[in-house]
């Protein structure tokens, strides 16, 4: 089956540091990731596309200055929030698209960043 | 913007009755996904069903690509479905998906 794999499950940090999110794809080749964000409001928000050897496309409202993302091959990728603030809480997502299966996206369990 | 409604907000039911969950889209999806949602966060899919219908399990999911309506039916709830059910569709990438609101499903022993 497919499975993706995020760690940390939780973090809390302080005002202004960095909080570093993994993403796993097992069992299946992952040729893009999408990150997003959860708001404790329960709204959901794309916050970047990447596709292995591609630039990686951030939305609006999100940039690589802030949300830097490393996408090295077919089964990882990471996400940083640089200097994260109380607008930075929620629950990051990552969904890894299967390879050869068109349009399916599968999630891990998510990351909850609690800024203090 | 493309805009994803679903219904009900809540539904509340007793473990072994059926369960229907609507999602309402503003413009044709080329792909519709519907995940469920665990309390602590985790993202499941479901099903991917932009037309016609596709079951799996207890769970079949009719979609009406022209009609722009997609329902989720869960026959024989148990307690272990209750959490979030959410209905995402593209926006121009199968990457790219808006996710509606959501419907929390209580099963009640």
């Amino acid at each position: 089956g497919a499975l993706v794999y995020q760690y940390p499950r939780r973090t809390i940090c302080k005002s202004g540091t960095s909080m570093r999110m993994e993403c796993q794809a097992v069992g299946f080749q992952a040729t893009s990731v999408a990150w997003y964000r959860q708001s404790p409001q329960k709204t959901f928000e794309l916050i970047a596309l990447s596709t292995v050897n591609s630039a990686i496309k951030y939305e609006q409202n999100f940039t690589q200055e802030k949300f830097p993302i490393s996408h090295p091959n077919l089964s990882f990728s990471s996400m940083t929030v640089l200097n994260a603030y109380l607008e930075d809480r929620g629950l990051y997502l990552c969904g890894a698209r299967r390879d050869r299966v068109a349009g399916q996206l599968y999630f891990g369990e998510g990351s909850k960043l609690t800024v203090l | 913007g493309q805009q994803v409604q679903q219904s009900p907000s809540s539904l509340v039911l007793q473990e072994g009755e059926n369960a229907e969950l609507q999602c309402n889209f503003s413009s044709t999806a080329t792909q519709l996904q519907w995940f469920y949602q665990s309390p602590g966060g985790s993202l499941v899919s479901l099903l991917s069903n932009p037309s016609g219908t596709k079951h799996t399990g207890r769970l079949t999911s009719t979609t009406v690509t022209k009609e722009r309506r997609s329902s989720l039916h869960i026959s024989s709830s148990q307690t272990t479905d209750s959490g979030t059910y959410l209905c995402a569709i593209d926006t121009g990438g199968a990457d790219r998906l808006t996710f509606g609101k959501g419907t929390q499903l209580i099963i009640q022993p």
